[in-house]
Order: C-alpha cells, then structure tokens, then sequence
C-alpha cells in the first residue's frame, strides 16, 4: 500500500528561525515521485518541487532545501531563515497508480510569527 | 504557465439543490484533471480522476451519481454535486496535467471552490 506520513501536526516558529518538515512515505513501486505543496489561507495548492525516486541529490531553491533519502524512504523539507509569509499547511505527497493520482499526508501546519 | 481556474471560489446553496463547479486550464491542454475533496484542517482526498472524453474514475466510496463529473474538452471539465445536503459542504479542488496523467506529471491546482448547503 501506499502511504504518506507527515507526523508533524503543528509547527510554530519565530522568523529568521530555520525549520524542517518531515515526510516519510511507503510505497512498493521502485519508480515514483514526490511532491511538496503548499497551501497558504486562501486554499490554493502551490507546486513547490517534484523529486524522481532515482534522482536522491538534494535540492535548494532559495531559502527552500529537501533532503531525499531512499534508504530511510524521507523527503524532508527545510525552510531557512523562514518568514511570515511562509506560514501556511505544507503537503508531501507520493505519485502512483495508473492514472497519476497522487496519495498525500496530513499535512503540516507551520505558523512564523513575527 | 500551467495555470488552472475554477469557478465559482465560493458557494451557498440551499439543501436539495445541484451546484455546478467548473475547472479550466488556462493555458495548457489537460488530458487528466482531478478531482479533491477537502474537509476543515485535513488532508485532501482524491474524488475522482476526470479523462477527457471518458467516463470519470471514482474513488471508492464516492457516488457517481452524487458528484457527476464531466470532461467535454482538453481544457475544461466540471463537478456537478447533485441534490446537495450540508454534509456536501466542503472545499473541493481540481488539479490538471500537463499530459497523459501518469504518474511522472506533476499536478497543478486549481484555487478551490468552498461549497456550504445550507
């Protein structure tokens, strides 16, 4: 089965704090990707990154950094030197099955405050 | 790009009544849109896959004849909730793919359409 486990319900920072959001997924698949949305008050899902299973190097963009390691099946997300206008639920999700449905985690709420 | 719009962002309706949310993507053709539902403080959970030209996949446990899902163009399909009672009241989120829907696509979403029966 697949799944998704983001077991960080609720963070809360200060800004300029440097934060990491957890995500471990299972999956039986050996191809896969894995996602990171983020989805501010006003509800809409944004793209933050897309991670092929065979491609483990890590990335960063900006103030934003994700750790892919296969051997412990996580995807973690950091957000350095975070900001007010980082707040929002922060989603991890894995792609699979036929038709390219993705299967997402609970999501993390993150709150920077000023 | 990949740009995806729906319409309404908000609704209120009376119990019994049908609401109609469209979903359109504004500059890309999409050959797969999804279909979410989103209840207050949780996770998204997946509806439905919508392919253009055919008939939709449910999830299980979704009705098909509640949530009538309809995808007549590359661009554009549409979730009707039918006979709507406060238990539908929900945010519901389409995303569409650049091609093919397969699992190497990434998704882009649509803003959400809040629904409230009253």
């Amino acid at each position: 089965a697949q799944k998704v486990t983001q077991a960080q319900t609720e963070i809360s920072v200060v800004e300029k704090e440097d934060v990491t959001l957890d995500c471990v997924y299972e999956t039986r698949d050996t191809t896969y990707y894995l996602f990171w949305y983020k989805q501010p008050p006003s509800g809409e899902l944004v793209f933050l990154i897309r991670r092929n299973s065979f491609d483990e190097q890590n990335e960063i963009s900006g103030r934003y950094s994700w750790n892919f390691q296969k051997s412990t099946s996580s995807f973690n997300f950091t957000i350095t030197a975070s900001q007010v206008v980082d707040s929002a639920v922060y989603f991890c999700a894995l792609g699979g099955g036929s038709q390219g449905n993705l299967i997402f985690g609970k999501g993390t709420k993150l709150s920077v405050k000023p | 790009g990949a740009v995806v719009s729906q319409h309404p962002s908000r609704v209120i309706c009376k119990s019994g009544t049908s609401v109609k949310i469209e979903c359109r993507s504004l500059d890309f053709q999409a050959t797969t849109m999804f279909w979410y539902r989103q209840f207050p403080k949780q996770s998204l959970m997946l509806m439905a896959t919508s392919n253009e030209g055919s008939k939709a996949t449910y999830e299980q446990g979704v009705e098909k004849d509640k949530f009538l899902i309809n995808h007549a163009s590359l661009t554009l399909s549409t979730l009707t909730v039918t006979s709507a009672h406060p238990e539908d009241s929900s945010f519901y989120i389409c995303s569409a793919t650049l091609s093919g829907g397969i699992s190497t696509d990434t998704q882009y979403f649509g803003p959400g359409t809040r629904l409230t029966v009253l």
